[in-house]
């Protein structure tokens, strides 16, 4: 059983929707959560971070922890075309270990 | 700032052949990563330099694999005989911080190597 799951999609969207991007882990030993967007032939670049359960805002973007039934969310709101992209949840353990582990992603198509 | 900068951003060889892949991390950042992803699977970490120093190397398959950062600057990783199933991207971060929150991961764009 891998240790993070997440929904590889595709998801489409029409322009302006709300999306819903999720991942389950299964350690609980990760404490640092976080949200990457990859676009094509590009490396991942960090979209949220959070280390506590509970929500983070970040302009259009909201993450959210629930550690309790180890779940992790991104929510984008008033999604665009330059959204596309495939988005990465990482975790990782509270050991000062900077090691991430990985979902396997979920590619995002926004519809203009 | 200049970014983290990988090369070659693609390379094709046989198997059993050697590839060595550069990484240069962002100026002043102590911590270097390796991570890579193969065909359908998700991105897994290789190791982490502190310095010149090998940090983790947990996540390194085997013993073909070898990854060094002389002087603390950039690092290189060779892959020495390359077999099919090294196909994949291989990605290079840094970071400037290792224990303070919130100090994020700047990833470079990655090799592509393919092993025919």
């Amino acid at each position: 059983q891998k240790e993070v799951e997440q929904d590889p999609g595709p998801l489409s969207v029409p322009e302006g929707a709300i999306v819903s991007l999720n991942c389950t882990y299964s350690n609980s030993a990760f404490q640092y959560f976080m949200w990457y967007r990859q676009y094509s032939r590009k490396g991942p670049e960090l979209l949220m971070y959070t280390y506590s359960s509970g929500n983070k805002e970040d302009g259009r973007f909201t993450a959210q922890v629930d550690k309790s039934s180890k779940y992790i969310s991104l929510f984008i709101r008033d999604s665009q075309p330059s959204d596309s992209a495939t988005y990465l949840c990482a975790m990782s353990r509270d050991t000062g270990r900077r090691a991430l582990t990985f979902g396997s992603g979920t590619r995002l198509q926004v519809q203009p | 700032e200049a970014g983290v900068t990988q090369f070659p951003s693609h390379s094709v060889i046989e198997k059993g052949q050697t590839v060595t892949l550069r990484c240069d991390p962002i100026s002043g950042h102590d911590n270097l990563y390796w991570y890579r992803r193969v065909m359908g699977k998700e991105i897994k970490f290789l190791l982490h330099f502190v310095k010149e120093s090998k940090q983790d190397e947990s996540g390194m398959p085997n013993n073909r694999f070898l990854a060094e950062r002389t002087g603390g600057t950039y690092s290189t990783l060779k892959v020495q005989p390359a077999e099919l199933e090294d196909s994949g991207v291989y990605f290079c971060a840094s970071s400037q911080d290792l224990f303070r929150r919130g100090s994020p991961l700047h990833f470079g764009n990655g090799t592509r190597l393919t092993v025919t």
